[in-house]
Parts: C-alpha cells; sequence; structure tokens
C-alpha cells in the first residue's frame, strides 16, 4: 500500500470509446501527477497538477484529457485512443515546497490495451 | 535537455554484491534518486543523493560524483526479492525542478 490508489488496473478499451482513470492520494500532499511507462522507455511526465492547477502538460496529445477536483483526486479522461497509447498509466503524488529531498509516491498503475 | 542513461540488463548471483551504474546530464542538477520496481507494481523510493559521496541504507548504498554526472546504486548480499528494475531519476532545474527517470536496469538474480 503506497498511499496512492488507482482504477481501473486493467483497462481494455476501443479505439473509438471514452473511459477514465482515476487516481486518489491519502498522502496530504499538495502535487499530483499523470506518467505513462511503455516497454524499453522511461517514464514520460504527461502532466503535473500543482496546488490543484496545471503546472505542466508535455505536448501531450488532446486524446488525453487530465482533471483534477481537488488535490486529493486526479483523473485522465481517454477520447479516441490509438494503439501505440497502450502503456502502463501511473499517477503519483509528492508535497512540493520541503526542498529537493521530496520524493514522488506511485500508484500501482493502470494497464491500458486500446485495440 | 537531459539524458540519463543506466544498463538495460544486468544479472547477479543470490548472496553477491552487484553496482548499477547512472550517468546523467542536466541542466540545473538538483537531486538524484533510485527507485526499484517489481513487475507489475509502482516504484518504490530507495534514496536520495544530493551531494557527493555514499549514502548507506541497510543492504543498499547509493554514490553520487556531480563533477562526473555519476551515480551507482550498491546491493549487497542479494535475495532473490531484489529482482526488479531499479529507476534513477534526476531533479533538473531546467526542467522547472521535475524528476525526470532513466529507462531504469532489469535485475535478474540467480540462485
Amino acid at each position: 500500500e503506497t498511499g496512492v490508489t488507482q482504477t481501473p488496473r486493467h483497462l481494455v478499451m476501443g479505439m473509438t470509446n471514452k473511459k477514465s482513470l482515476k487516481c486518489e492520494q491519502h498522502l496530504g500532499h499538495n502535487a499530483m501527477y499523470w506518467y505513462k511507462q511503455s516497454a524499453k522507455k522511461p517514464l514520460e511526465l504527461m502532466f503535473v497538477y500543482s496546488l490543484e492547477e496545471r503546472v505542466e502538460n508535455n505536448s501531450v496529445p488532446s486524446r488525453f484529457s487530465p482533471e483534477c477536483p481537488n488535490s486529493s483526486h486526479l483523473f485522465l479522461h481517454l477520447h479516441t485512443l490509438q494503439p501505440e497509447d497502450s502503456a502502463l498509466y501511473l499517477c503519483a503524488s509528492s508535497q512540493e515546497g520541503q526542498g529537493a529531498a521530496d520524493t514522488i509516491y506511485f500508484g500501482e498503475g493502470s494497464w491500458l490495451t486500446v485495440v | 535537455g537531459q539524458n540519463i542513461d543506466q544498463p538495460t540488463e544486468m544479472t547477479a548471483t543470490e548472496g553477491a554484491i552487484v553496482q548499477i551504474n547512472c550517468t546523467y546530464q542536466t541542466s540545473g542538477f538538483n537531486g538524484l534518486f533510485w527507485y526499484q520496481q517489481h513487475a507489475g507494481e509502482a516504484p518504490t523510493f530507495l534514496s536520495y543523493n544530493v551531494l557527493d559521496g555514499l549514502e548507506e541504507k541497510g543492504r543498499f548504498s547509493s554514490f553520487l560524483s556531480r563533477s562526473k554526472g555519476y551515480s551507482y546504486l550498491l546491493l549487497k548480499e542479494l535475495q532473490m526479492k531484489d529482482s526488479a528494475s531499479y529507476l534513477c531519476a534526476v531533479r533538473d532545474l531546467g526542467r522547472d525542478d521535475k524528476i525526470i527517470f532513466g529507462k531504469g536496469t532489469r535485475l535478474h538474480i540467480l540462485p
């Protein structure tokens, strides 16, 4: 139990479907993240929310749409995805502002397969 | 920009010692992290270095040389449960102080 919970753990969706990934953190942190992990590639930072405001969007395609309604919850809305979007999507949180030693705590990830 | 390089895979024997190297380039180095990730699970924090030298935590130690852009993770008395991927990550002031990850090193432990 990492304190960061993701649902669903596994998702198979067609290219025309709309689905959402959910993340909840129980650590009292003020920043939340979405990462994408594909085979043989490094973890890719997709979105960062700090104090519920989006502070970074690393040129992620618009078919991925994040939502952060409060500091404990983060969603990733998925729409008209492509097969190459199949990957492990990791949510993470951290407490920013406490110095460079802040580390990131990850959820267990949502395995997404686009067919 | 930044690059983080680490070997893709390594193999070691139970009870032995293994060293996983990481080299990095950043616009503004502000700390280096090592994470462990078992297959199908979340990465978990192992260690943090911001000053040169060795940080020891039980069977695991992490070393940093900022002038060389180099770190290693040393695992002693290897156990089968140490079979996992080990991710090197750096905090980069040139990337808004965000933590950027390498591709990870998959470590296989043989009995």
